[in-house]
């Protein structure tokens, strides 16, 4: 069965520093995986996704994230924060021929100037 | 260009009320879903719709129902409303079939007294 475990359920970093917010996934199959933002009071967004194409996605905003089927990780990150990436973040694993996105519990991030 | 239209925006219900919840999408997408939103839990699916015709349970079907009116329209029932199922509903489309991600409405919030 699929599933998905973000690490943490807060990350607070500096205006300008990495951000890295961890996921692990657990899949049957051939899995697909997204990162969806949601700022406050707001819909979501689609940040990247992975379809066994490059391990290494790019996404917008400066997103991006690295598929390593050996450790189970697609793990975000963005090179420098800014004020406006302030939101919640949602690693989302489906397997193929499932129809299901199963999505983790979020990652609240949080940016101080 | 609408994608996913959700109705309503807000509801109030009080115990035992019944309501449905509207989503059409005019994106050709085969596939349709419906989730909700609690603090701290992220998104859980409650039904979804492969493709016309066919509708599963999700993780949260309890309380729940579901009908899938045509390839465009998806819609959710609450029978008897209880305070637990108090949150923000979520409607989306997407084609998995081709890798494809996730296509959310604006959402719903359902507030049961």
């Amino acid at each position: 069965a699929q599933s998905v475990t973000q690490l943490d359920s807060h990350v607070s970093v500096s205006e300008g520093t990495p951000v890295l917010l961890r996921c692990n996934y657990s899949s049957s199959y051939s899995p697909s995986l997204f990162w969806y933002v949601q700022h406050p009071n707001k819909g979501l967004q689609l940040l990247l996704k992975y379809t066994s194409a490059a391990t290494l996605v790019k996404g917008i905003n400066g997103f991006e994230a690295e598929f390593k089927k050996s450790e189970t990780s697609f793990h975000l990150t963005k090179p420098s924060a800014h004020m406006s990436d302030a939101a919640e973040y949602f690693c989302v694993v489906s397997d193929q021929g499932t129809y299901k996105y199963i999505f983790g519990t979020g990652t609240r991030l949080k940016v101080l100037a | 260009n609408a994608g996913v239209t959700q109705t309503p925006k807000f509801q109030v219900l009080k115990t035992g009320q019944s309501m449905t919840l509207q989503c059409a999408q005019d994106m050709n997408h085969n596939s349709m879903y419906w989730y909700r939103q609690d603090p701290g839990m992220g998104l859980r699916l409650i039904y979804y719709s492969a493709s016309e015709g066919t509708t599963d349970k999700g993780e949260v079907p309890n309380g729940y129902n579901v009908s899938r009116l045509n390839k465009r329209e998806f819609s959710l029932r609450l029978e008897s409303a209880a305070p637990s199922q108090t949150s923000v509903y979520f409607c989306a489309s997407s084609e998995l079939s081709r890798g494809g991600s996730l296509h959310f409405g604006n959402g719903t919030r359902l507030t049961v007294t």
